[in-house]
């Protein structure tokens, strides 16, 4: 089964510093997604991506993130001074078509410490 | 502003009996609603869905009811075992628009 793998798996960093998440979504997916997930919190939303443009992105996704899909199959989030509260885990999705047929797929996440 | 939310947070079953987790939304429009299953560690993985046509879909083990005149969503999961234990979400899509994560109920399954 056809799976969005993101990495590194943990990622811990200092106050200040420049991080990039790296997802590789399902081939033929189109749609593209940011998730976080602060501990023991729920699932929100950051930034939608099609075209190779951002199609939609929440209040969360400020100046200092931003997404990037450099070549036919990753999609990177960066972010570019991290700050404490930045900690969390970073799950990417994708999804073939924003018709109500197609759910996200999910990856496993990545888990940003900031110290 | 519009949001999707849990009653319960956490529920206990005993293994074998039957599970039911709840959802309530908010957002009238909302036509595409999805359980997923988070388990330690791990991404949310899909479960089931259900369209805003239906009232009742069915999977394996799993039944999703929707109630739209009281907007609810709830997730039936039959004969629950020990790997059923896990964080549960219903999210919810108005076509085209991200999906909304409710804020999860945490499901423990006791032997």
């Amino acid at each position: 089964e056809p799976e969005v793998t993101q990495t590194p798996s943990h990622q811990v960093t200092q106050m200040g510093q420049e991080v990039i998440l790296r997802c590789v979504p399902i081939s033929n997916h189109l749609y593209f997604y940011w998730y976080r997930q602060i501990l023991g919190q729920k699932v929100e939303f950051l930034v939608s991506f099609y075209n190779n443009e951002i199609s939609e992105k929440s209040e969360i996704f400020d100046d200092q993130f931003s997404v990037e899909r450099p070549d036919g199959s990753n999609f990177t989030l960066k972010i570019r001074s991290t700050k404490l509260e930045d900690s969390a885990m970073y799950f990417c999705a994708s999804r073939r078509d924003r018709g109500n047929n197609y759910g996200y797929t999910f990856g496993s996440g990545t888990r940003l410490t900031v110290v | 502003g519009e949001s999707v939310g849990l009653h319960l947070p956490t529920l206990s079953v005993q293994e074998g009996d039957n599970s039911i987790i709840n959802c309530a939304y908010s957002n009238s429009a909302s036509d595409y609603f999805i359980w997923y299953k988070q388990e330690s560690g791990k991404g949310p993985q899909f479960i089931i869905d259900i369209r805003s046509n239906m009232d009742k879909r069915q999977g394996q083990r799993v039944t999703v009811l929707l109630n739209k005149t009281v907007k609810h969503l709830s997730l039936q999961i039959a004969a629950t075992q020990p790997g059923d234990s896990a964080v549960y979400f219903c999210a919810e899509n108005n076509y085209g628009q991200n999906f909304v994560f409710g804020p999860g109920t945490r499901l423990s399954v006791l032997p």
